[in-house]
Parts: C-alpha cells; sequence; structure tokens
C-alpha cells in the first residue's frame, strides 16, 4: 500500500533551537518527494522538492535529505523563528504516467518564545 | 495577484442541500486538482483536470461533481451534501501532469472550510 508516515506527530522547541523531522514512504513507482509547510487556516506551500537522484536540497534555514535506498526523508530546520510555527506535510508523488500526490500526515511544529 | 484563489472560504450549509466551490488560477497551468482534508489534517486527492480534461476521480461519491469551464478554472459542486462531507477542500494547479524525474510544482489555493450541519 502506498503510504507516506512521519514522525513526530507534534513537536515543541524554543525559539532559536534547530529540529529535524522524519519521512518514511513505501510509495512506488517513486518520481520525486516534497515538504510543504501549511500555517493554520492556509494551503499548504512547497519547500523543497527532490527527485530520485537529489539527495539534499536547502531553501533558507530549511534543508532537506532524501535517501531513496532506505526510502527515508528528514527536514531540518535550523535557528528556528515563531513563524516556523506550522504543519510539515512530507508528499511523494508517484510516477502513474502522471504525478499523483501522496500526503503524510504531517508534523505539527510549535516554536514557543 | 493571488496565484489561485477559492471562493467561498468557509460555507456552512444543512444536510441534504447542493452546493458549489470556485477555483481560479492565474498562472497559465495546464492542470488542476481538488484535494479534501480531513479533521486529521489528511490531504487526500479528489480529482484532476488537464486542459480541462478529467484524469483522476479516485473514487468520489457522484455527489461530487466537478466542472472545468476553461483551464484557469475548476469548480466542485456537490449534491445532497452529508455530514461526511465536513471538511478543508483545497483546489491546486501545476504546470502540467508531470513526468518522471521533473518537479512540476503544485500550488494551493486557501481552501474552502465546509461544515454540514
Amino acid at each position: 500500500k502506498n503510504q507516506v508516515e512521519q514522525s513526530p506527530q507534534s513537536l515543541i522547541i524554543l525559539e532559536g533551537k534547530n529540529c529535524t523531522l522524519q519521512c518514511n514512504y513505501t510509495v512506488s513507482p517513486f518520481s520525486n518527494l516534497r515538504w510543504y509547510k501549511q500555517d493554520t487556516g492556509r494551503g499548504p506551500v512547497s519547500l523543497t522538492i527532490m527527485t530520485f537522484s537529489e539527495n539534499t536540497k536547502s531553501n533558507g534555514r530549511y534543508t532537506a535529505t532524501l535517501d531513496a535506498d532506505t526510502k527515508q526523508s528528514s527536514l531540518h530546520i535550523t535557528a528556528s523563528q515563531l513563524s516556523d510555527s506550522a504543519s510539515y506535510i512530507c508528499v511523494v508523488s508517484m510516477n502513474t504516467g502522471f504525478q499523483k500526490l501522496v500526503f503524510g500526515t504531517g508534523t505539527r511544529l510549535l516554536v514557543s518564545p | 495577484d493571488t496565484a489561485v484563489s477559492q471562493t467561498p472560504k468557509y460555507l456552512v450549509t444543512q444536510m441534504g442541500n447542493d452546493k458549489s466551490i470556485k477555483c481560479e488560477q492565474n498562472l497559465g497551468h495546464d492542470t488542476m486538482y481538488w484535494y479534501k482534508q480531513d479533521s486529521k489534517k489528511f490531504l487526500k486527492i479528489m480529482f484532476s483536470y488537464n486542459n480541462k480534461e478529467l484524469i483522476i476521480n479516485e473514487t468520489v461519491p457522484n455527489r461530487f461533481s466537478p466542472k472545468s469551464p476553461d483551464k484557469a478554472h475548476l469548480n466542485l459542486h456537490i449534491n445532497s451534501l452529508e455530514l461526511g462531507d465536513s471538511a478543508v477542500y483545497f483546489c491546486a494547479s501545476s504546470q502540467n501532469l508531470g513526468t518522471s524525474g521533473t518537479h512540476n510544482e503544485q500550488f494551493f489555493g486557501p481552501g474552502t472550510r465546509l461544515t454540514v450541519l
């Protein structure tokens, strides 16, 4: 079954600290892996997209890694800010002739002052 | 200059009613999608359209009928609303259907929170 699992489910960190979110997937055939940030009451916004051949990608203070062999990804947030408080969703795109996204349930991050 | 817009943002209605949600994108994309986000915040694809043609229909009840008058618009009409239809519905668009090895980023609208009483 095509699934994307994320951990932890929720996380509270102090402002300025770093954190790492995990994603494991069983989606096949794999096309790419995305991390989205979803603020409360808003739609998801893309942070990074990685294809099979890309094993790391950065977007400012966000750095995503991908290990396609073990089917794992992580999102590292450096020097967290209050505005980082949001849900972070790992999404794997299947290639079935066209791309179809399989969403994880997300990690809810709260950055505390 | 909103990229993907949806109306209304909130929709409260009684069981059994018929309602529509509208979506428009000004990105010049060929492909549009509807997603449902349930109370556990899990997003799931409902439909995708490419150049006004239905591509994905994920076993959604036929009470849901998407309509794409042109490739910039994908509206969602729901008949005989049920309590279980309460959710946040997101519209999204991407350049095209995407092929293996490409990024084909999807851009999401702000969502429509539907509450069925």
